[in-house]
C-alpha cells in the first residue's frame, strides 16, 4: 500500500515570497490533515479535511495560509506571504473516516524562510 | 486548555535495558491515545494505540499503559535497541463535535551501545 506522498521535500524561499505544498493521501482515506512541526516541537494541526470539507482550521493563520482539497483526494497548502517564523516541516497525514483510526504521515515538506 | 505534555524531554538508556516514556494529558474528553516514533528527517510513525476503555495494551516489545485517574500515559519499550533512538510523541484524540488529534512536545530517546 502506497503511503502519503508529499512534494516538494525541501524548499528555501525569501520572506514575503509564496510557496505551495502538495499532498496525495493514502487511497481511500477520507480524512486529510496538515500539521506544522517547528524544530524541537510536536506537530501542530493546521487544518483537517473530511473528504473535501474543512472540519477544523482553528489554528490556521488565515491571513497568510490557505489549503484546499477540491476533489476530496489531493490537497495543496499555500503560504503567501511567508514569514521567517514559518520555517518548519509541513506534514501531511491521512486516516480512514472517523475517530480512532490511525493517522499515517508523509515524510514532510521542509521549509526554510530566509 | 488542551494540552498533552511529557515529563522528560530526553531519555538516555543502555542498549538492552527497558525504556519508559511518560506523558500527561489534560482533556477528559479524549477517548483514544496514540504513540508515534519520529526518526530524524522522517514523518511520525505509528507505534501503538489505546482506547480510553482500556488500561493496558501490548505490542511487539512495546506496551502502553493508560491511567485515566491521573491522566497519565506511558510507553514501555522492552530490550531497547539502537534502532529505537528517535523522538517519541504521545497524541490524544479529542472529541469536538468531530475529533482532532493533539500532539505533545516529544521525548528524545538515546540508546547507548
Amino acid at each position: 500500500e502506497a503511503g502519503v506522498a508529499q512534494s516538494p521535500r525541501y524548499k528555501i524561499i525569501e520572506k514575503r515570497q509564496s510557496v505551495a505544498f502538495w499532498c496525495n493521501p493514502i487511497s481511500g482515506h477520507a480524512t486529510l490533515y496538515w500539521y506544522q512541526q517547528i524544530l524541537g516541537q510536536g506537530p501542530k494541526l493546521l487544518i483537517q479535511f473530511q473528504n473535501n470539507g474543512v472540519v477544523d482550521d482553528s489554528q490556521l493563520p488565515k491571513d497568510r495560509f490557505s489549503a484546499e482539497r477540491l476533489k476530496g483526494v489531493d490537497s495543496t497548502l499555500k503560504i503567501q506571504p511567508a514569514k521567517l517564523e514559518d520555517s518548519a516541516v509541513y506534514l501531511c497525514a491521512s486516516s480512514a473516516q472517523g475517530s480512532g483510526n490511525t493517522i499515517y504521515f508523509g515524510e514532510g515538506s521542509w521549509l526554510t524562510v530566509v | 486548555g488542551e494540552s498533552v505534555g511529557l515529563h522528560l524531554p530526553t531519555l538516555s538508556v543502555q542498549e538492552g535495558d527497558n525504556s519508559i516514556i511518560n506523558c500527561a494529558y489534560s482533556n477528559s474528553a479524549s477517548d483514544y491515545f496514540i504513540w508515534y516514533k519520529q526518526e530524524s528527517g522522517k514523518g511520525p510513525q505509528f507505534i501503538i494505540d489505546i482506547r480510553s476503555n482500556m488500561d493496558k495494551r501490548q505490542g511487539q516489545r512495546v506496551t502502553v499503559l493508560l491511567n485515566k485517574t491521573v491522566k497519565h500515559l506511558s510507553l514501555q519499550i522492552a530490550a531497547t535497541q539502537p534502532g529505537d533512538s528517535a523522538v517519541y510523541f504521545c497524541a490524544e484524540n479529542i472529541r469536538t463535535g468531530g475529533f482532532k488529534t493533539i500532539f505533545g512536545a516529544g521525548t528524545r530517546l538515546f540508546v547507548k551501545a
